[in-house]
């Protein structure tokens, strides 16, 4: 079973649009990440935020993390063109050692 | 480069065979992983491994194995035993410690024929 579930399961915007999606996660963690991936390549790392932390920023990517909810959720702001990918969420576990990966999201952006 | 190379980009095994993905990194990891991705589906842990001569089975290890004689090479052989091995495998590898990142290979699409 995958540690990390995301909504929703696609999304498609304009060019210019803000794109938030969600992870949710069942058992206690060390830290988040989130990846992306183009279709057909492997995956490429964006933003790690520890669980101690509330809210990270890179770029044009603000991600937020609320271990009471056990949830996570990415934006990427002014999206373009691209953008379009699948994104991730992982969970390492408490021990430090397994990398689980979500369902992902599939974000398309329109020109 | 520095990076982590998967090999052969497609793969094609007939029923009935075992199969070896190749998954080679040369950044100094300690710790490797194995993936399988169905299409449009999220990825699955198979194996990892954190240190040389070490490694744990993942959420669906049935039908794999690995080993991890040296530091810089993850095989996976992909065994008769999986019933249905057509997939996308996916190798990473990222350094000891909790909060680091994990880099990943291109993958290998496996078609059974």
């Amino acid at each position: 079973s995958q540690q990390g579930e995301e909504d929703p399961q696609a999304l498609s915007i304009q060019e210019g649009e803000n794109a938030t999606m969600n992870c949710s996660y069942k058992t206690s963690i060390n830290n988040l990440q989130w990846y992306r991936q183009n279709s057909g390549r492997g995956l490429v790392h964006l933003i790690l935020i520890r669980s101690n932390e509330r809210e990270k920023h890179s770029g044009r990517l603000r991600v937020t993390l609320d271990t009471s909810k056990k949830s996570s959720s990415l934006l990427i702001t002014a999206s373009r063109a691209a953008d379009t990918a699948s994104y991730f969420c992982a969970t390492v576990d408490i021990a430090g050692n397994k990398l689980t990966f979500g369902g992902g999201t599939r974000v398309l952006v329109k020109p | 480069d520095g990076g982590i190379t998967q090999s052969p980009k497609y793969l094609f095994r007939k029923e009935g065979q075992n199969v070896t993905l190749s998954c080679e990194q040369n950044l100094n990891h300690d710790a490797m992983y194995w993936y399988r991705q169905d299409p449009g589906q999220g990825l699955r842990l198979i194996y990892y491994s954190q240190i040389v001569n070490d490694f744990q089975k993942g959420d669906i290890a049935e039908g794999y194995s690995v080993s991890r004689e040296k530091k810089e090479s993850f095989p996976l052989t992909v065994t008769s035993a999986q019933k249905n091995p057509t997939a996308f495998y996916l190798c990473a590898s990222s350094n000891q410690g909790v909060n680091t990142e994990a880099f990943f290979g291109q993958g290998t699409r496996l078609t059974v024929v």
